[in-house]
């Protein structure tokens, strides 16, 4: 069946790193792909998505590409803040199963 | 004006207990689901429902039942509570069916703690 499989954490980087989340995919069919994050004590919230081979989604600085050659769609961000801590969850969609979300990364980005 | 709201936030109860957990979603959206998060925070669905009619029923013990009264709303009743049911238990919603690639909507979440 459809998974996700995304790096363990935790991930520990001082304010201004450089920010990669890996994540893997197998899906029958052409998935969309979704990055979710969670702040502490909160629910899911969308950070970015892609519905496509190629396509890149984008928002506060994140920015993941869909690569079909190698099913990944890593996250990256240029420059953390404190305020970036959280879980981030890979998922994906398929048409043939509800989406399907990986184990979750905990980021802690300190001053 | 939030958009998937859960209540409670918290929920302490004693083992063997029968208890409920609301939700609501204001953002016109077809398709409502419940999810629980255990404590290492891996997310599986539960339910979902699409216009009030049950799709996804995630081989979940039937102690759990849950109830949409209409689109807007997805209750979810749990009976004779297990230690094993404490978690962290999300309402979520979207526009289109669950299996379509509309993103999901989440509330904040009921922590369920059994004694």
């Amino acid at each position: 069946g459809d998974s996700v499989t995304q790096m363990e954490g935790p991930v520990t980087l001082s304010e201004e790193a450089f920010l990669t989340i890996n994540c893997t995919y197998t899906a029958t069919g052409y998935p969309s792909l979704f990055w979710y994050v969670q702040y502490p004590g909160e629910g899911l919230q969308l950070l970015l998505k892609a519905t496509k081979a190629d396509d890149k989604g984008s928002n506060k600085g994140f920015e993941a590409t869909y690569r079909k050659e190698t099913t990944s769609f890593h996250l990256e961000k240029g420059s953390v803040q404190v305020s970036d801590s959280a879980v981030y969850f890979c998922a994906l969609s398929s048409g043939n199963t509800p989406l399907v979300f990986g184990k979750g990364t905990r980021l802690s980005v300190i001053a | 004006d939030t958009a998937v709201s859960q209540t409670p936030k918290y929920l302490v109860t004693q083992m063997g207990n029968d208890k409920s957990i609301k939700c609501e979603q204001n953002l016109g959206h077809d398709t409502m689901y419940w999810y629980k998060q255990d404590s290492k925070k891996f997310l599986k669905i539960m339910f979902s429902y699409n216009n009030k009619e049950l799709i996804i029923n995630e081989t979940v013990p039937n102690r759990f039942s849950p109830k949409s009264p209409d689109k807007a709303h997805l209750n979810l009743h749990i009976n004779s509570l297990e230690l094993g049911d404490s978690a962290v238990y999300f309402c979520a919603s979207s526009q289109g069916g669950p299996y379509s690639n509309q993103p999901q909507h989440f509330g904040d979440g009921t922590r369920l703690s059994i004694l």
